[in-house]
């Protein structure tokens, strides 16, 4: 069972173009972070979303976290090839935060993102 | 800093090796992480340590053995390796404290290419 659902899967635009990434639960999460993760590479954190309904900006790249804490998105302004890779939403559970922070991170599928010149 | 080290980057060995994949953190971070990714798929936890103690493996063969020699260190020791085996393995570190919960993020190291022949 996979506790966050991404989509899409692919994405392949030219460059310019706008794009949204969608991650989304049923269960409520204590804080969501977004990766960005380039072939034979790791995993390099975008940005954390704590409080429900908190957008943070992050140059061309918009992260906005569910009211009810059980979505996220990350919107894409103007898409550059040097945008192209893996982006990743990962979060902690709830139900997990039993006053421990000892991270089981549950990932989404991942989007892969081909931006075209 | 919010660095991790991983060495070596490439390895490749026979199923009948022993090899050793390292990874350093300098951040004070008490937990630390290996998880497994293969092409195009988000990262699979296989253990996790806090305060140098395993808390948790994730049913992972015996032919993987983690160890967390200090604060800073963990190893993860290769022996008898399967093809099937052939991945990404990413070590990751977070700080572990409640007190900063939900901002644990986990910050990963660029990874070791391991292939078995």
């Amino acid at each position: 069972t996979q506790l966050l659902e991404q989509s899409p899967q692919f994405l392949s635009i030219q460059e310019g173009e706008n794009l949204t990434v969608y991650c989304n639960s049923s269960s409520v999460f204590s804080s969501l972070q977004w990766y960005r993760q380039e072939p034979g590479e790791g995993p390099v954190l975008l940005v954390t979303v704590v409080t429900g309904g908190e957008v943070k900006k992050l140059k061309r790249l918009t992260f906005q976290f569910g009211d009810a804490r059980k979505d996220s998105s990350l919107h894409i302004t103007a898409a550059q090839p040097g945008d192209t890779g893996l982006y990743l939403c990962a979060g902690i559970s709830r139900g997990d935060d039993r006053g421990s922070t000892l991270g089981r991170l549950y990932f989404g599928r991942g989007t892969q993102l081909t931006v075209w010149p | 800093d919010t660095e991790v080290t991983q060495t070596p980057k490439h390895l490749v060995m026979g199923m009948t090796n022993k090899k050793s994949l390292k990874c350093e953190q300098h951040m004070g971070h008490r937990a630390m992480y290996w998880y497994k990714q293969k092409a195009k798929k988000p990262p699979e936890l296989m253990f996790v340590y806090s305060y140098e103690k395993l808390s948790i493996n994730e049913s992972v063969p015996s032919r993987f053995s983690p160890e967390c020699p200090n604060s800073s260190l963990l190893n993860l020791h290769l022996h008898a390796l399967q093809p099937e085996d052939s991945a990404l393995y990413l070590c990751a570190s977070s700080q572990e404290k409640v007190a900063s919960a939900p901002y644990n993020e986990q910050f990963f190291g660029p990874g070791t290419r391991l292939t078995v022949l």
